[in-house]
């Protein structure tokens, strides 16, 4: 079956503008995360999606970072009035959010460039 | 705070052999790991898990180990082949649905 799908693979934008990143999870996962790759660094929680409502936000670095998931299904991360920290891989990941199977798939990743 | 890390940054060993990769992690109430394998340009791609009632779990070529008196966390590879030549995270969660925290990853470069 088709795995996590993200888009676009890359992003190039100006310092200043607002971007959004979209993520379509594996069907029929009801748990959906966001992280945030930095060039050889780990993996950094950002928030965490179960159906439409956000449990944990915790990871959002600030304000400007934003994020929604509607029907149980997509979810679209946004940054506004991006900054050159903000320049890193953007990885989403579903599971089923159940007890008994937590593996998280992670999809591709959005490469976003703010220059 | 609560940290899962690697000891190793760069793993170099040849073709056939075996390979070992730790972690340590150090929030006692993780009751879940796993490991993931990132390839360059690609997302982490699942390789095996353990929960914290068991303190092994085999896969096809790959062992996890969890020694939970130590908070450690070892990967075994056996028989090494180039295309294990990746990025190896393990990462650790408490609860149902929640957030994983990962460590840095530790690379592996297998050598012909």
């Amino acid at each position: 079956g088709a795995g996590v799908s993200q888009s676009p693979s890359n992003k190039v934008t100006e310092k200043g503008k607002d971007v959004e990143l979209r993520c379509d999870p594996i069907s029929g996962h009801t748990a959906l995360y966001w992280y945030r790759q930095s060039l050889g660094q780990g993996l950094e929680f950002l928030i965490y999606f179960q159906g439409n409502s956000a449990p944990d936000k915790s990871g959002l670095p600030s304000d400007r970072f934003s994020a929604e998931r509607t029907g149980g299904s997509v979810s679209t991360l946004t940054i506004q009035r991006t900054q050159q920290e903000d320049s890193a891989v953007y990885l989403c990941a579903s599971s089923f959010g159940l007890a008994g199977v937590r593996v998280q798939y992670f999809g591709p990743g959005t490469r976003l460039t703010v220059t | 705070g609560e940290s899962v890390g690697l000891h190793l940054p760069t793993l170099s060993v040849q073709e056939g052999d075996n390979s070992i990769i730790n972690c340590a992690y150090s929030n006692s109430a993780s009751d879940y790991f796993i490991w993931y394998k990132q390839e360059s340009g690609k997302g982490p791609q699942f390789i095996i898990d353990i929960r914290s009632n068991m303190d092994k779990r085999q896969g096809q070529r790959v062992t996890v180990l969890l020694n939970k008196t130590v908070k450690h966390l070892s990967l075994q590879i056996a028989a090494t082949q180039p295309g294990d030549s990746a990025v190896y995270f393990c990462a650790e969660n408490y609860g149902t649905a929640s957030k994983l925290t990962f460590g840095t990853g530790t690379r592996l470069q297998v050598t012909l």
